[in-house]
């Protein structure tokens, strides 16, 4: 079984703050995404890595792929309450997506 | 642009009766994905869809479940007899040329009673 574990699960933290998020697996996927889900909406593609140690930056959020191509971490410089939601890594592997379980951030004002 | 389209957006049931839900993909991609979220499970894989033909249905719980996708443009999910244990948020995604990358709809809550 093709596992993606994220950690931490559960992050509450005050807005201003940095925080790392994990992605890890034993596999390796020929790429990676990262979702954002807020509460009665799907998730939402902020990003895909692609190549081993690549680094993608998006405003405030930082995404690293290993270089091994079978981890990655999401990093919020000076979190924001806007930033509060489900964030969730997949992994493909051929035409199949692994989702892990995703780590709940919420971001206080 | 219109994203991916589901209906209906929460649905109440009795045990035993059918439930049909819907998916409008995005108009172009040509994979179509459905999953089921609960919070004990997070996000499963039902079936996966390449140019209407069911590629992958091994996450389909049991023979209660089905899923079909007549054109490029619609999909359906079916159970029949819905269970308690089906309630869950159904999503539907759909994906273009960089199949990796999914564009979710905003899903069904589904509860059976």
């Amino acid at each position: 079984t093709q596992l993606l574990e994220q950690s931490p699960q559960f992050l509450s933290i005050q807005e201003g703050e940095n925080l790392t998020v994990y992605c890890n697996s034993s596999s390796v996927f020929s790429s990676l995404q990262w979702y954002r889900q807020e509460p009665g909406e799907g998730p939402v593609l902020l990003v895909t890595v692609v190549t081993g140690g690549e680094v993608k930056k998006l405003k405030r959020l930082t995404f690293q792929f290993g270089d091994a191509r079978k981890d990655s971490s999401l990093h919020i410089t000076a979190a924001q309450p806007g930033d509060t939601g489900l964030y969730l890594c997949a992994g493909a592997k051929g035409f199949k997506t692994i989702f892990g379980a995703g780590t709940r951030l919420f971001v206080k004002a | 642009d219109a994203g991916v389209i589901q209906s209906p957006r929460h649905e109440v049931t009795e045990m035993g009766q059918e439930v049909t839900l819907r998916c409008k993909p995005i108009s172009g991609h040509n994979s179509l994905f459905w999953y089921r979220q609960t919070m004990m499970r997070g996000l499963e894989l039902l079936i996966y869809f390449n140019n209407n033909v069911p590629i992958d249905d091994s996450g389909m719980p049991e023979d209660r479940f089905s899923a079909k996708m007549p054109n490029a443009s619609f999909s359906t999910l079916k159970i029949q007899p819905s269970e308690p244990r089906d309630s869950a948020v159904y999503f539907c995604a759909s994906s273009g040329l960089a199949g990796y990358e999914q564009y979710f709809g905003p899903g069904t809550r589904l509860t059976v009673t």
